[in-house]
């Protein structure tokens, strides 16, 4: 099985709302992964959790806020958002420590911000 | 910062044409690995190279790892329309958790 599942699958949100993405695996891996993606651009790294530590942020505002609540599942919750951060949030996982990171995504969560 | 460039950056095709999509750096990855990317979905892992000079096969793909595990290419046989995507090469240094994603070639292959 080397699926990973993200919910809700689109959401509108204001700008005043909280909301939160999630991303689920069982496929043992320790190491998950939140990304950005623009239309018609690669993804953009945002988070990596590592052994459900927090590992890299890459300078994402704090109105992005991740948590790892065990090594299955990803949240990413979301507040006071600007219309700039409309896109495609991706959520993926890999086995960590190996040099070769094979990283398996979810299908994305389509953020629209009104 | 490690970058990767792909060409062409868009490339539109008809049925039963061939085709290779390139993928180039100045750094040395340890392993680097091509997605396909339909609209709406998430990459989709396609190969994983690892030793420099590597080809593999995946039906009518082939995929090739530079000598010196810097740069790659993809070539595609006989395109069809499911061909069509985003393809990303994407390089791994190390035991780094980052991957470094190329600039992304967008396939359109129309009947």
């Amino acid at each position: 099985d080397t699926e990973v599942t993200q919910t809700p699958k689109h959401l509108v949100m204001g700008m005043t709302n909280k909301k939160s993405l999630k991303c689920e695996q069982h496929m043992g891996h320790r190491a998950m992964y939140w990304y950005k993606q623009k239309a018609k651009k690669p993804p953009e790294l945002m988070f990596v959790y590592s052994y459900e530590k927090l590992s890299i942020n890459e300078s994402v505002p704090s109105r992005f806020s991740p948590e790892c609540p065990n090594s299955s599942l990803l949240n990413l919750h979301l507040h006071a958002l600007q219309p700039e951060d409309s896109a495609l949030y991706l959520c993926a996982s890999s086995q960590e420590g190996y040099t070769v990171n094979e990283q398996y995504f979810g299908p994305g969560t389509r953020l629209t911000v009104t | 910062t490690q970058l990767l460039e792909q060409s062409p950056q868009f490339l539109s095709i008809q049925e039963g044409e061939n085709l290779t999509v390139y993928c180039n750096s100045s750094s040395v990855f340890s392993s680097l690995q091509w997605y396909r990317q339909e609209p709406g979905e998430g990459p989709v892992l396609l190969v994983t190279v690892v030793t420099g000079g590597e080809v593999k096969k995946l039906k009518r793909l082939t995929f090739q790892f530079g000598d010196a595990r810097k740069d790659s290419s993809l070539h595609i046989t006989a395109a069809q329309p499911g061909d069509t995507g985003l393809y990303l090469c994407a390089g791994a240094s190390g035991t780094a958790s980052k991957l470094t994603f190329g600039t992304g070639t967008r396939l359109q292959v129309t009947l």
